[in-house]
């Protein structure tokens, strides 16, 4: 399979902890992205990092891409009711999803 | 912003009929894809198309067609409906095939009965 495995399948923090997803894959990458979903909507873009990138970041959100272990994770700091939602890595060329990390922030 | 809408929200139809859904972005991307997304399987490709009367496959073609006859529009074609084919829907737009973000559009929840 090329798809992005998520880990874990589900999570559930209270708001303002941090929460933390993981990805791997298993076939060489150019990039890697990040999307969420929330229930019964379209995907959001969240981040691309490249191959030779090791780390990103976007407001609340923090990206790091490990490609010797064919790994990625997406930290989301101080975490809001709001950020409920599906979170799906995507490996490229063409997009394929893997099923998703599903966060529930308890207010 | 881009923005990528999806003619209808719901749309129920019987077994055997031709059913169509309509996607229509406004940016001016080359490239335009339709997925179906079922609980336990997540996204899966149907078919993309990278230019005007172009069309690729994706993972699961069967069943479905396409056309692209304009640029900002992407139209999936199911022949001749059946239940399995009960699903939500996405279309997605974006400037490249890789290497960019794509926009994705609501979806479209389809039951067929």
């Amino acid at each position: 399979s090329q798809q992005g495995e998520e880990d874990p399948q589900a999570l559930s923090i209270q708001e303002g902890e941090n929460a933390t997803m993981n990805c791997s894959y298993k076939t060489s990458i150019n990039n890697l992205q990040w999307y969420r979903q929330n229930s019964g909507r379209g995907l959001v873009h969240l981040i691309l990092i490249r191959s030779n990138e090791r780390e990103k970041h976007s407001g609340r959100l923090r990206v790091t891409l490990d490609t010797s272990k064919k790994s990625s994770s997406l930290l989301i700091t101080a975490s809001r009711a709001a950020d409920t939602a599906s979170y799906f890595c995507v490996r490229d060329t063409p997009l394929v999803f893997g099923k998703g990390t599903r966060l529930s922030v308890i207010a | 912003d881009v923005k990528v809408t999806q003619s209808s929200r719901y749309l129920v139809k019987r077994t055997g009929e031709k059913v169509f859904l309509e996607c229509v972005q406004d940016m001016d991307h080359e490239n335009m894809f339709w997925y179906r997304q079922d609980p336990g399987l997540g996204l899966r490709l149907i078919y993309f198309s990278y230019d005007v009367k172009m069309k690729e496959k994706g993972d699961i073609p069967e069943g479905y067609s396409v056309s692209r006859e304009k640029k900002e529009r992407f139209s999936l074609i199911l022949e001749s409906a059946s239940t399995n084919q009960t699903s939500m829907y996405l279309c997605a737009s974006s400037l490249a095939v890789s290497n960019q973000p794509q926009h994705f559009g609501d979806g479209t929840r389809l039951s067929i009965l």
